[in-house]
């Protein structure tokens, strides 16, 4: 079946500018998340979102990231006023959270390259 | 706080030599412990998870074995060979607020020398 997909690919932006990354889950997936990963680094939280729960936007790094997931499905991660060291891999990952069988498989999409110039 | 911690950051292993992963977790309600390889310039992937009612799990050339009351898991690869040079990430679920989520370790580079 299809997987987790992410538009776009690839990003390059001037400094200042805003950027909108997209995210398409697993179907039935409830639960969504935003890593960035830089170069050679681990996975950095973002923001977390499971099923109409309030989002864990506790690893949001500044206010100038918020992320949004329209109608259980699609987000939206969104850097206003883009600064170089955004720069990154950003990378979403869907899971089929149950908490009766506290499942919490993450399926990672390809990512989008964001480059700030 | 709550964590994951990995070792080593990396290694290098002669191939058909064995690697062992080692992680440690701080919450003790972790009850699922994964394990993603990501390949250069690729996402990560699940290769093998263990859950916290067995000690020991394999798959292969790859098992991966839980020590709850010493709070850690490995992963463990025999008889290495050059396609399995990636990063490797460990992760569990750690309580974050009222939710909990999987936490990932911060990665092992595995080398594979031929």
């Amino acid at each position: 079946g299809a997987g987790v997909s992410q538009s776009p690919s690839n990003k390059v932006t001037e400094k200042g500018k805003d950027v909108e990354l997209r995210c398409d889950p697993i179907s039935g997936h409830t639960a969504l998340y935003w890593y960035r990963q830089s170069l050679g680094q681990g996975l950095e939280f973002l923001i977390y979102f499971q099923g109409n729960s309030a989002p864990d936007k506790s690893g949001l790094p500044s206010d100038r990231f918020s992320a949004e997931r329209t109608g259980g499905s699609v987000s939206t991660l969104t850097i206003q006023r883009t600064q170089q060291e955004d720069s990154a891999v950003y990378l979403c990952a869907s899971s089929p959270r149950d908490r009766a069988r506290f499942s919490y498989e993450q399926y990672f999409g390809p990512g989008t390259r964001l480059t700030v110039t | 706080g709550e964590n994951v911690e990995q070792h080593p950051s990396t290694l290098s292993v002669q191939e058909g030599d064995s690697a062992v992963i080692k992680c440690t977790y701080s919450d003790s309600a972790s009850n699922y412990f994964p394990w993603y390889k990501q390949e250069l310039g690729k996402r990560p992937q699940l290769i093998i998870d263990i859950r916290s009612n067995v000690g020991e799990k394999k798959d292969q050339r790859i098992a991966v074995t839980l020590n709850k009351t010493a709070k850690h898991f490995s992963l463990h690869i025999t008889e290495t060979q050059p396609e399995d040079s990636a990063v490797y990430f460990c992760a569990a679920p750690i309580s974050s607020g009222s939710a909990r989520q999987l936490t990932f370790g911060s990665g092992t580079q595995l080398t594979v020398l031929p």
